[in-house]
């Protein structure tokens, strides 16, 4: 069966840091992946979306990379915020629609 | 533009009453999807829509049914509510099957 696995620990970093979150899956072939922040009592934000063919991508303070082989995406967050604080999510397609991990929730502390 | 809305935001039911949830999206998006969040679970499709009069089944339909007879509104129906419902309800939109996805704020259902 399709799997998508995030680590379901806390991630807790010292503001100013690198956080790297991971999402790995099992089962797809995905042509791209996304990512998505969500708050608490609020729906996910689209972050980002990777295609297979690009391998990294970046936004900003974000950067995504995809491995199509190692079946892994990481997202990074650089000199991570208070305000970055909340739960990041990974999706991929599945016929019409997306999958969604359960999420990774980030903390980052002053 | 407003997005992604629905109606209501909170909501407490007894078991065996009705209820539908409206989803209003205002970016011309063809597709559109409701989705569930529990604690530990995630978030799981219940059923979706891929344009006006459409519907299929998510991952977790029993117990719900669905309607789009509007491109813009996706309503949700429970027709029986259990407490294994009692659930926070997304619902979104996305132009295509594989652009982003836009969520509505959600609506907290308890069902006693």
């Amino acid at each position: 069966s399709q799997k998508i696995e995030q680590n379901s620990e806390a991630l807790n970093i010292q503001e100013g840091k690198t956080a790297t979150l991971t999402c790995n899956y099992t089962n797809y072939s995905p042509a791209y992946l996304q990512w998505y922040r969500q708050d608490p009592g609020r729906g996910p934000v689209f972050l980002l979306l990777i295609r297979e063919n690009e391998k990294e991508k970046r936004k900003e303070r974000l950067k995504v990379t995809f491995d199509t082989t190692l079946k892994q995406s990481l997202f990074h967050i650089t000199a991570s915020q208070p305000a970055d604080s909340a739960t990041y999510l990974c999706a991929l397609r599945s016929g019409y629609a997306l999958n969604f991990g359960k999420g990774t929730s980030l903390l980052v502390t002053p | 533009n407003a997005g992604v809305t629905q109606t209501p935001k909170f909501r407490v039911l007894k078991t065996g009453q009705s209820m539908t949830l409206l989803c209003a999206q205002d970016m011309n998006h063809e597709y559109m999807y409701w989705y569930r969040q529990d604690p530990g679970m995630g978030l799981r499709l219940i059923h979706y829509s891929v344009g006006e009069g459409t519907t299929a089944k998510g991952e977790v339909p029993d117990g719900y049914n669905v309607s789009r007879l509007k491109k813009q509104n996706f309503l949700l129906g429970l027709e029986s509510a259990a407490p294994s419902q009692t659930s926070v309800y997304f619902c979104a939109s996305s132009s295509t099957g594989s652009r982003e996805q836009y969520f509505g704020p959600g609506t907290r259902l308890t069902v006693t």
